[in-house]
């Protein structure tokens, strides 16, 4: 089965820190992706990346970046942490073949104080 | 960008009953995903559909992929007490990466 370990359940961070969550998947996956998921909202892309890296912008990449720096790991960083990025991370990975379902991570979630 | 319009937003069902939802969307997509969300828990992939027309099944769960490859519909018969949680649908943009509808929250009572 696919693993996708999130390396923090729960965290919390003040207004302007820096914050990183990381994220491993153990089946050589290319693919690997961040979303965030709020309450009436569903999961909304923050970024992605197909390769290592290489990443791509989702539909909310604003106040986020993120590092590839090997396949298997996809960190993503908040330069300067604020309370509207109180949320739930969700990380996920997937094949390179096209259509190629993804597997996801149980969630880290953030608050921002 | 691309947006899925999944209903209903939330269903309160007894057990036995039998669900229905659904997404569209007003854009074509070539692969339709159902995932489960539980509390907790990340989502977790239901049934994938690849062909417009595609009708699979999964147990008790049923999913079809529409002609117009814009929608999509998932039901669940005979529901019980687990079937509980956040159903989301999502289509596959740029190849690789999924967009999500916003879930239907099923409750189940027994």
């Amino acid at each position: 089965d696919v693993k996708v370990t999130q390396s923090s359940r729960y965290l919390v961070k003040r207004t302007g820190e820096k914050v990183f969550l990381e994220c491993v998947q153990d089946m050589d996956h290319e693919n690997m992706f961040w979303y965030r998921q709020d309450p009436g909202l569903g999961l909304r892309l923050i970024y992605f990346s197909y390769d290592v890296k290489m990443k791509e912008k989702g539909d909310i990449p604003e106040g986020y970046s993120v590092s590839r720096e090997k396949k298997e790991r996809f960190s993503l960083i908040l330069e300067s942490a604020s309370t509207n990025q109180t949320s739930m991370y969700l990380c996920a990975s997937s094949s390179a073949a096209i259509n190629s379902p993804l597997h996801f991570g149980n969630g880290t979630r953030l608050t921002v104080t | 960008g691309q947006q899925l319009n999944q209903s209903p937003q939330s269903m309160f069902i007894q057990e036995g009953e039998d669900v229905s939802m659904n997404c569209t969307s007003s854009s074509i997509f070539n692969t339709w995903l159902w995932y489960k969300q539980e509390p907790g828990e990340g989502p977790v992939l239901l049934i994938a559909l690849y062909k417009a027309g595609e009708l699979t099944s999964n147990g008790r769960l049923t999913a079809q992929f529409g002609i117009t490859r814009k929608d999509s519909f998932l039901n669940i018969s005979a529901s019980i007490p687990s079937d509980v949680g956040i159903y989301f649908c999502a289509g596959v943009w740029a190849g690789t990466a999924l967009i999500f509808g916003k879930g239907t929250t099923l409750s189940v009572s027994s």
